[in-house]
Formats: C-alpha cells, structure tokens, sequence
C-alpha cells in the first residue's frame, strides 16, 4: 500500500501570498489531519476532517482552511500568508479517527518559506 | 492550559545502553499516549500506544509505561544503537472523539558508538 503523499515538498512564497496543499491518505483511509511543525511550537493540530466534514478544528486562525474530497484527498489553504507561517505541515491519515485507537500515518510534509 | 513537557536537551547515550525519554503533561486527561520518533525531513512515525488504564506496552526493544497519577511517561529503548537516533515525540489522546492529537515538542536522542 501507498503510504501518505503530500505535494508539493517545498514551497516559497511571499507575505501577503496565497497557498494550498495537498494530501492523499492511504487508500481505504477516510480521516485526513493536518499539523503545524516549528521549531519554537513543535508540531500543533490544525484541522480533521472525515467524510468531507470538518470534525476537529485547533487553535488557528481563520486564514488556515481545509477541505476533503469524496475520495478522502484533502486540502489546506493559508490565505494571507505571514513570516510566521513558515512551517513543515504535515497531514496524517487513519482509518475513522474514532476514539478507539487508531495508528495515525503520517506524510513526509510540504517545507513552507514565506519571505 | 494544558502543557506536555519533554526534555528539550538532546540525550546523548553509548550504544548498548538504555535509553529513557520523559513526558510530563499538566492539566490533561488523555484516553492514551503514543510514542512516535522523527527522523530529519521526514514526518513522525507510530512507534507505540498505551491506554491510560495500561501501566506498560512493550514492543521489541521499546518499553512505554503510564502513571497517571504522577501523569507522566518513560519511554525506554534497551539495547540501543545508532539508528536509533531521532527525535522522539509524546502525543496525548484526550477522551473524546475524533483524532485531536496534542504533541510534546521531542526529545532528539543520539546514540553514539
């Protein structure tokens, strides 16, 4: 099995830009996370989503957004773009994501620079 | 506010020793605990998981235990060797729904010949 893809690797882009990120789960897997990984915060939860629904949100603003497709790929998206945002994000996928535990698998993560 | 405390030194061990990592967390009630290592440029991997009535999982040559009364993990690595060295990261599990998961900010181990 494929494990979890995200694209692209790398990105640089300016203040006051625009991004979107992609992710593909492991095939069968309908709970799609994202995290935000700095150095000074370590890695924060910003969003899941199952089944094209939002069912957790972390403590982020409004200029981080996501969404899921029917076909459990997912997107995120930072309008807006600030210094500060410059980060690894990494999007972890699971099974249902329901309280009975599930191994959570994690993607190699899109570098993003904002200068 | 909640708080999950590792040790921000790098632990710096001989191989063939044990290796032991702590996570401490505050103001917390997880339904479990996992363990997962990072390497460099790439993301976390699931190592292990304990639930929060389990006092200790073992996997191989890792050892995880849970006190929640003193809410604190070991994370233990016996027999270890060089390619165990990474970062190792705590996460908490609150009860609850979904997969919210609340990471500590890693401890980087580094075993040496």
């Amino acid at each position: 099995k494929a494990g979890v893809t995200q694209t692209p690797r790398y990105l640089i882009k300016t203040r006051g830009q625009q991004v979107t990120l992609s992710c593909s789960p492991i095939s069968g897997h309908r709970s799609v996370s994202w995290y935000q990984q700095t150095p000074g915060q370590g890695l924060q939860f910003l969003f899941e989503y199952f089944s094209e629904t939002q069912r957790n949100k972390g403590n982020f603003p409004g200029r981080f957004s996501g969404r899921q497709f029917s076909n459990s790929r997912s997107e995120m998206n930072v309008s807006t773009l600030e210094l500060g945002d410059s980060a690894l994000y990494l999007c972890a996928s699971s099974l249902w994501g329901t309280e009975v535990q599930e191994t959570q698998y994690f993607g190699p993560g899109t570098r993003l620079l904002v200068l | 506010s909640q708080k999950i405390e590792q040790n921000s030194e790098a632990l710096n061990i001989q191989e063939g020793k044990t290796a032991t990592l702590t996570c401490n967390y505050t103001n917390y009630s997880p339904a479990y605990l996992q363990w997962y290592r990072q390497d460099p440029g790439r993301g976390p991997v699931f190592l292990l998981l304990i639930r929060e009535n389990e006092k200790e999982k073992r996997k191989e040559r890792l050892k995880v235990t849970f006190d929640t009364t003193l809410k604190q993990s070991l994370f233990h690595i016996t027999a270890s060797q060089p390619a165990d060295s990474a970062t190792y990261l705590c996460a908490l599990h609150p009860t609850g729904g979904g997969n919210k998961l609340t990471f500590g900010t890693g401890t980087q181990l580094k075993v040496e010949l």
